[in-house]
């Protein structure tokens, strides 16, 4: 498998469970996004990681928990969401020692809160 | 506030015409733009970057414009494809963290 690859696609969950998105690229990078998307907004960064260290969290709300294990793979640990939080979630990865090295993402979880 | 606007949420153009996607931002410490194309239940993929020390890029059908004075670039698209149609996204950075405009729905007819 190459690329970035997420899963699962689609996950529908109540306000009071924990789930948890998975990614993992195959591309030797280094550094890994979470990014979201809501409906008519542009894609918004929530977390980067570099050489597994999480060096941004751009104020995203502590009921998201990322956790990078190795440059490999990345999980957002979700529990007492709210349904504004539905949205579709994308993983990306770029090779963070090399200048402007473009995102590679992945399909996307597109997560919905009842 | 958007520090990166396309201001058209969709554009239509015919088959074998240019599409020309459009794009502004407001900080002067933007200095790498890129282009990034999104079809449904798929996630964005790269297309085509230029760096603020160039004002043309080009890669086969697709070239990117940069007006620094305007902070302003445009996304030409020539001879379009129906293949074309996609949501098309620009993005700035002046770092790892790219701020990305609201995209742009292009549909090419046949």
């Amino acid at each position: 498998e190459t690329g970035v690859t997420q899963t699962p696609r689609h996950l529908v969950m109540g306000m009071t469970n924990k789930k948890s998105l998975k990614c993992e690229q195959h591309l030797g990078h280094n550094a890994m996004y979470w990014y979201k998307q809501s409906a008519k907004k542009p894609l918004e960064l929530m977390f980067v990681y570099n050489f597994k260290e999480q060096t941004e969290n751009n104020s995203v709300p502590s009921r998201f928990s990322p956790e990078c294990p190795n440059s490999s793979h990345l999980f957002l640990h979700l529990h007492t969401l709210q349904p504004e939080d539905s949205a579709l979630y994308l993983c990306a990865s770029s090779q963070a020692n090399r200048n402007n090295s473009p995102l590679h993402f992945g399909n996307g979880t597109r997560l919905t809160v009842t | 506030d958007q520090q990166v606007k396309q201001n058209s949420p969709s554009l239509s153009v015919q088959e074998g015409r240019i599409s020309i996607l459009n794009c502004d931002y407001t900080n002067s410490m933007f200095d790498y733009f890129l282009w990034y194309k999104k079809y449904p239940a798929e996630g964005p993929t790269f297309l085509i970057s230029i760096s603020s020390i160039k004002d043309k890029n080009e890669d086969g059908r697709f070239t990117v414009f940069l007006n620094k004075s305007a902070k302003h670039l445009s996304l030409h698209i020539v001879p379009s494809q129906p293949g074309d149609s996609a949501v098309y996204f620009c993005a700035a950075s002046p770092s790892q963290k790219l701020v990305f405009g609201k995209g742009t729905k292009l549909t090419v007819n046949p």
